[in-house]
């Protein structure tokens, strides 16, 4: 039941965009997307809960697909501080339960 | 104001050893969780309690024993350290209504037996 996310890491150059996508052989309840720097905690960055839903912050943004089986992270015009590691967490039912993606790597560099 | 604290950040220990942990967190959340990173990073729930009530418990070895004196704290014990037990245990709450789930996680406590 772990979502499968994809590339396993990507390399970018500073100003360039990049997508991770999320995705899971059942219908979700929700998919929550966090970030987690070298060496500190998983941060928070977004949750969708319906169908279609697309939102974002910043250069950030998200999508969940109308089957909700999928979702994306967009990174666009990407800046150094979006380096780190990014998991997709998704819940298959309402129980608070979080299971998590294998986590994306992205680097950017100067 | 630190929301979700973990002490001690780093333990060093010898196998065979029994250790704990402590989390608590500021933000009036019900809902508290341990995870475990390995050096692979995977992220695995391990135990979740609401409102002082066990809610997930995964399988994990029952040397781990989570406890959970009140809705703001949660602490993990574990009983003979075995090498496989170095990782990261991160300590998260988050409010089952209020914001949607999302999870505030402490800083991590790097546990490394030797």
């Amino acid at each position: 039941q772990q979502p499968v996310q994809s590339p396993q890491a990507v390399i970018l150059r500073e100003g360039e965009d990049a997508v991770i996508n999320c995705s899971s052989s059942k219908a979700l309840y929700s998919v929550h997307w966090y970030r987690q720097k070298h060496g500190e905690a998983p941060v928070f960055l977004m949750i969708l809960l319906k169908g279609g839903e697309q939102k974002g912050h910043d250069k950030i943004s998200a999508s969940f697909n109308e089957k909700k089986q999928q979702s994306s992270l967009y990174l666009t015009a990407s800046q150094l501080s979006y380096s780190g590691t990014y998991f997709c967490g998704t819940e298959i039912g309402s129980n608070y339960q979080l299971i998590w993606g294998a986590g994306t790597k992205l680097i950017i560099k100067p | 104001d630190t929301a979700v604290s973990q002490t001690p950040k780093y333990l060093v220990t010898q196998m065979g050893n029994d250790k704990s942990i402590k989390c608590e967190q500021n933000l009036g959340h019900d809902t508290m969780y341990w995870y475990k990173q390995d050096s692979k990073k995977f992220l695995k729930i391990m135990f979740s309690y609401n409102n002082k009530e066990l809610i997930i418990n995964e399988t994990v070895p029952n040397r781990f024993s989570p406890k959970s004196p009140d809705k703001a704290h949660l602490n993990l014990h574990i009983n003979s350290l075995e090498l496989g037990d170095s990782a990261v245990y991160f300590c998260a709450s988050s409010h089952r209504t209020r914001f949607k789930g999302e999870q505030y996680f402490g800083p991590g406590t790097r546990l490394t037996v030797t």
